[in-house]
């Protein structure tokens, strides 16, 4: 099995910055996801890390670290639509198992 | 890119009935697809892991008596709740595995508002 742990709720105004951590202890690791979930809505795909270190795509960036079992999510220029729960993925084997999420909340 | 069709997106059922969710992969093969559940803010817990012509891989705590699983097809599955009660109502969401995918290759359906009354 595996614990994903990952803050509950984090607030920010807008055009700030975010970064939303996560640890995992796992058996077995193929990779790391980030995904976005609106309320009532599936989550969409925001970043995947397999090897340690920066993946940046626009204003969202992931970061890896397997031998401290730690990624983080950086929102950058945050707009009033990011707020959103953001979900930590680990996928172990070919499952994924995902953290409780963060509630992002941005402020004019 | 990947397309994940589920229906229906809300079904309101009567205790005791029992209520098929369908989840299709529309532009790619998925020789494996995942259904989760999810609580009103709590995280998405997998239930089961179907597998193209074969029987579904049960996660620990969840009944499979209960939640029926067909995959018969490389793009279709089919998640039947049976006798459903109160305590079944959640959203369900199937994700669907692209053969040769990583990263973005698992894709979510737009979700199962499911009420039991």
């Amino acid at each position: 099995g595996q614990n994903i742990d990952q803050p509950t709720e984090m607030t920010a105004t807008e055009g700030a910055i975010v970064q939303i951590n996560c640890t995992y202890q796992t058996s077995g690791f193929n990779g790391l996801f980030w995904y976005q979930q609106h309320a009532g809505e599936a989550p969409t795909f925001l970043s995947y890390n397999v090897l340690d270190g920066l993946e940046e795509k626009g204003r969202f960036s992931s970061f890896l670290s397997r031998s401290k079992g730690y990624s983080y999510l950086l929102l950058k220029e945050l707009q009033m639509k990011d707020s959103a729960s953001y979900l930590c993925a680990v996928l172990e084997d070919y499952k994924l198992s995902f953290g409780a999420g963060t509630t992002v909340t941005v402020r004019a | 890119g990947a397309v994940v069709s589920q229906h229906p997106s809300r079904v309101i059922c009567k205790s005791g009935t029992s209520v098929k969710i369908e989840c299709r992969s529309l532009d790619f093969q998925a020789t494996t697809m995942f259904w989760y559940r999810q609580f009103p803010k709590q995280s998405l817990m997998l239930m089961a892991t179907s597998n193209e012509g074969s029987k579904a891989t049960y996660e620990q705590g969840v009944e499979k008596d209960k939640f029926l699983i067909n995959h018969a097809s490389l793009t279709l599955s089919t998640l039947t709740v049976t006798s459903a009660h109160p305590e079944d109502s959640s959203f369900y969401i199937c994700s669907a595995k692209k053969h040769t995918g990583q990263g973005d290759g698992y894709t979510f359906g737009s979700g199962t508002r499911l009420t039991v009354v």
